[in-house]
């Protein structure tokens, strides 16, 4: 199975301030069509999660542009800029290149 | 608007069985392929099981393998997860979630909890 290490487990972030999570990946997550299919996710306090990043960069319906994913291969990165209240919560990353899918273990976001 | 509504959970005994469903809404169901995650008390998300747009393909972790069986009816709009030998190990909320580019719609949840 692929394995998912998510850092750092926890942040905590003044308003206004920019933030980085780190997903990295024990295979690489390139798929047979070209394809990277790892997404970034974030679960607010009592909510559902929510898509913020699919397919490594591309920002998921209704997602502001605060937030950036970059990487490659095995090694890639959630950037919130410009961090804002709304944004606490438990950010995840998820491989759907390879069965079975798995998640990081999470970040969790707390504001200052 | 893309809507997801899950049912069927509650309290069952080890053991026993159960039968989620999601109803789908807003979105041509049948193109997408659809999921079951989970998330256990105060811990992170697994994965469940995820089919095909036809239902002809479907995929489960070892966890559960053998034991759920996910399913859907196009005509419907549902998706369905048929839980049977069920374990304390298997007390989660579950969600069910497009498939789509990333996850990219989720259900609101609804949670089983397996005890005796």
């Amino acid at each position: 199975d692929v394995v998912m290490t998510q850092t750092p487990p926890s942040l905590s972030v003044a308003i206004g301030q920019s933030v980085s999570i780190s997903c990295k990946s024990s295979q690489s997550l390139v798929y047979s069509d070209g394809k990277t299919y790892l997404h970034w996710l974030l679960q607010s306090p009592g909510q559902s999660p929510k898509l913020l990043i699919y397919q490594v960069s591309n920002l998921g319906s209704g997602v502001p542009d605060r937030f950036s994913g970059t990487g490659s291969q095995k090694d890639f990165t959630l950037k919130i800029s410009r961090v804002e209240a709304e944004d606490l919560g438990v950010y995840y990353c998820v491989q759907a290149t390879h069965f079975p899918l798995t998640f990081g273990s999470g970040t969790k976001l707390e504001i200052k | 608007e893309v809507q997801l509504v899950e049912s069927g959970g509650g309290l069952v005994q080890p053991g026993r069985s159960l039968k989620l469903s999601c109803a789908a809404s807003g979105f041509t169901f049948s193109n997408y392929y659809m999921a079951w995650v989970r998330q256990a008390p105060k811990k992170g998300l697994e994965w469940v099981a995820t089919i095909s747009t036809s239902g002809s393909r479907t995929y489960y972790p070892d966890s559960v393998k053998g034991r759920f069986t996910i399913s859907r009816d196009n005509a419907k709009s549902s998706l369905y997860l048929q839980m049977n030998s069920l374990k304390s190990e298997d007390t989660a909320t579950y969600y069910c979630a497009r498939h789509g580019m990333g996850f990219d719609y989720w259900g609101q949840g609804v949670m089983v909890t397996v005890s005796s």
